[in-house]
């Protein structure tokens, strides 16, 4: 049983362009959530897609976009890219109806670099 | 300020030793979560705490939350260089939306 998978592992960018990275939930999950980790901070939430809606959303501006497909896939895009950006993107699945967060399963990461 | 605030940022210990990592909410916690974090790779779910008092333990590592306080604590006994990594609390806003502290960086020389 496959986990949360991610891609790309690795990117980098120049400011001013936009990227996509992608994520697939772990089996069975419904839910997916997005979260930046700066270097040396803790991870900081992004929103959350489900039955390909945003449900949630932190404090980020409109800059950042998502999409849930209907095989609960997701995307987070990124327009404008700044070199703050740079960071680790975490993207962790869930079942929506569960409000027990630690049932949130992440993946690997992916880390952009903006340069 | 963060929501989560975690003590220390950084320990580095002699392997065997006991070592105690702290987190504190501004905020009425309701549900405390640790994760471990390999350096650039994903969170790994280690517990979840939800009552006032509660202690839970896997293999060498215990977790306690002290609710008056708002405060949790995660400790780990005769530690070895397989704990190194940075260790995270979160807690819970709302559905699925968590808080995180900053982590704290563990080494353990071997």
């Amino acid at each position: 049983d496959a986990g949360v998978t991610q891609s790309p592992t690795h990117l980098i960018k120049t400011r001013g362009q936009q990227v996509t990275l992608r994520c697939s939930p772990k089996s069975g999950h419904d839910t997916v959530s997005w979260y930046q980790q700066a270097l040396g901070q803790g991870p900081q939430f992004i929103f959350q897609y489900y039955e390909e809606e945003e449900r949630q959303r932190g404090n980020f501006p409109d800059r950042f976009s998502g999409h849930q497909f209907p095989n609960y896939s997701s995307e987070l895009n990124v327009n404008a890219l700044l070199l703050g950006d740079s960071a680790l993107y975490l993207c962790a699945s869930s079942l929506f109806r569960t409000a027990r967060s630690y049932e949130q399963y992440f993946g690997p990461g992916t880390r952009l670099t903006v340069t | 300020s963060q929501e989560l605030e975690q003590s220390p940022q950084s320990l580095i210990v002699q392997e065997g030793k006991n070592l105690t990592i702290n987190c504190t909410s501004s905020k009425t916690l309701y549900g405390l979560y640790w994760y471990k974090q390999k350096y650039g790779e994903g969170l790994i779910f280690l517990m979840m705490l939800q009552k006032g008092g509660e202690e839970k333990s896997h293999e060498k590592i215990t977790a306690k939350l002290d609710e008056k306080k708002q405060q949790s604590s995660l400790h780990i006994t005769a530690s070895q260089p397989s704990h190194a990594g940075i260790y995270l609390c979160g807690a819970d806003r709302m559905n699925n939306d968590m808080r995180f502290g900053a982590g704290t960086r563990l080494t353990v020389k071997p």
